[in-house]
């Protein structure tokens, strides 16, 4: 049921871009991405709600392909910031209940 | 914007004793909440979800009597970890929802038990 990231870690020098894959095998209602630095909570990213719903935040972007249950956070000129673990989080609904279950994780590391 | 309220943000007990960690929604109304669990290096695991007035539903494979959630008012749960264990160590955040997609988090808390 947890979604599956794709690196599980990557590093990268500072300017460098990244792409992070989320595959789920259960269809999707939402995807969101968070970040989370070590010893604190995750911060929210972004949230897409529909089947090829593309967003942006600054130089995070990220796609959503709903038929292929999967989404991608693509990170541009990357910056010393972008380091941490990023997660995502995808939404199950059912009849009285909804929740949040958040993929492996990837781990970041941008250098100098 | 929407704030959740963690307590505390660390504390260590002793094997044996129980723990209570508050979480709080500061300026809305949460009818459900949700409770995670984050060992070293690892992901969010779900391990319940609250719902103000009736008993909580926790997901496969964790102890609904060693964890006890409370969910009594729209703005109040609790999670209790009963007679702690060094295994129970890990990193809990709680989470509540506010609108469509909205999941916001609390600051976690960090709990050792020695």
């Amino acid at each position: 049921q947890q979604p599956v990231q794709s690196p599980q870690a990557v590093i990268l020098r500072e300017g460098e871009d990244a792409v992070i894959n989320c595959s789920s095998s259960k269809a999707l209602y939402s995807v969101h991405w968070y970040r989370q630095k070590h010893g604190e909570a995750p911060v929210f990213l972004m949230i897409l709600l529909k089947g090829g719903e593309q967003k942006g935040h600054e130089k995070i972007s990220a796609s959503f392909n709903e038929k292929k249950q999967q989404s991608s956070l693509y990170l541009t000129a990357s910056q010393l910031s972008y380091s941490g673990t990023y997660f995502c989080g995808t939404e199950i609904r059912n009849t009285g209940f909804q929740k949040l279950v958040f993929g492996t994780g990837t781990r970041l590391l941008v250098s100098p | 914007g929407a704030v959740v309220s963690q307590h505390p943000s660390r504390v260590i007990c002793k094997s044996g004793t129980s723990v209570k960690i508050e979480c709080r929604s500061l300026d809305f109304q949460a009818t459900t909440m949700f409770w995670y669990r984050q060992f070293p290096k690892q992901s969010l695991m779900l391990m319940a979800t609250s719902n103000e007035g009736s008993k909580a539903t926790y997901e496969q494979g964790v102890e609904k009597d060693k964890f006890l959630i409370n969910h009594a008012s729209l703005t109040l749960s609790t999670l209790t970890v009963t007679s702690a264990h060094p295994e129970d160590s890990s990193f809990y955040i709680c989470s509540a929802i506010r609108g469509p997609g909205g999941y916001t988090f609390g600051s976690g808390t960090r709990l050792t038990v020695v």
